[in-house]
């Protein structure tokens, strides 16, 4: 049973920067994992906010990115956002099957 | 655009089969797209169910497999899930998303608004 993993919860400052990781059970996370990022706030379905490691979508504000990390992959936010409280989701694809991770709860503060 | 939207009963009895179909608008369920289900427990987090192609490869969550079958009917531009044998675990929101597979990329957009479904005698 493969097992994604997130970071349980986070906060950060308004204004300030943070990081969000992803890591797989199998071993490090390359673009072969294809890296999705998901924002989900409460009573919403999950927003797409980046795919394939590092692209974003045309509604993906641009102080969202991603990148790999020390073998995970990475969500990072720059100039946080009051409205970027939510819980943040990684996906990753393990060639014909996708593994969601537990999910991060980020509390700006 | 594209736009998903589940369809099923909200009430499912224990043992029984749960049945969803999701149907797509502003496009072809025949483009080259996967067309995937995921469910999300109340207070919990997202659990990939699985997805399927136009011409009906599917693959599906391992820890589901047994339980659960996914089509598509081309003629009505909709894709349906049938898990078996629920128990209350199986009690969640459950979303459609389109995934979009191009040469480097792989992306889930499209999703659909999701439906509540609740097993309970």
């Amino acid at each position: 049973q493969t097992v994604v993993t997130q970071e349980p919860s986070l906060t950060v400052s308004p204004g300030g920067t943070v990081t969000l990781t992803c890591a797989s059970s199998t071993g490090a996370v390359t673009s072969g994992y294809y890296p999705n990022w998901f924002q989900q706030k409460p009573g919403q379905a999950p927003r797409a906010l980046i795919y394939s490691t590092s692209n974003k979508h045309s509604w993906t504000p641009a102080r969202f990115s991603g990148s790999l990390l020390g073998g995970k992959a990475a969500l990072t936010l720059s100039g946080v956002q009051p409205e970027d409280e939510a819980e943040y989701y990684c996906l990753l694809y393990y060639g014909g099957a996708r593994v969601f991770g537990g999910g991060t709860k980020l509390t700006v503060l | 655009q594209v736009q998903l939207q589940e369809s099923g009963p909200g009430l499912v009895k224990p043992s029984g089969t749960l049945s969803l179909t999701c149907a797509v608008s502003g496009g072809s369920i025949s483009s080259s797209n996967w067309w995937s289900w995921v469910r999300q427990p109340p207070g919990k987090g997202l659990e990939w169910i699985g997805e399927i192609y136009h011409s009906g490869s599917t693959n599906y969550n391992p820890s589901l497999k047994s339980r659960v079958t996914i089509s598509v009917d081309k003629s009505k531009n909709q894709f349906s899930l049938k898990l078996s044998s629920v128990t209350a675990a199986d009690t969640a929101v459950y979303y459609c998303a389109r995934v979009t597979q191009q040469q480097l990329v792989d992306w889930f957009d499209p999703w659909g608004q999701g439906t509540l479904v609740t097993v309970s005698s």
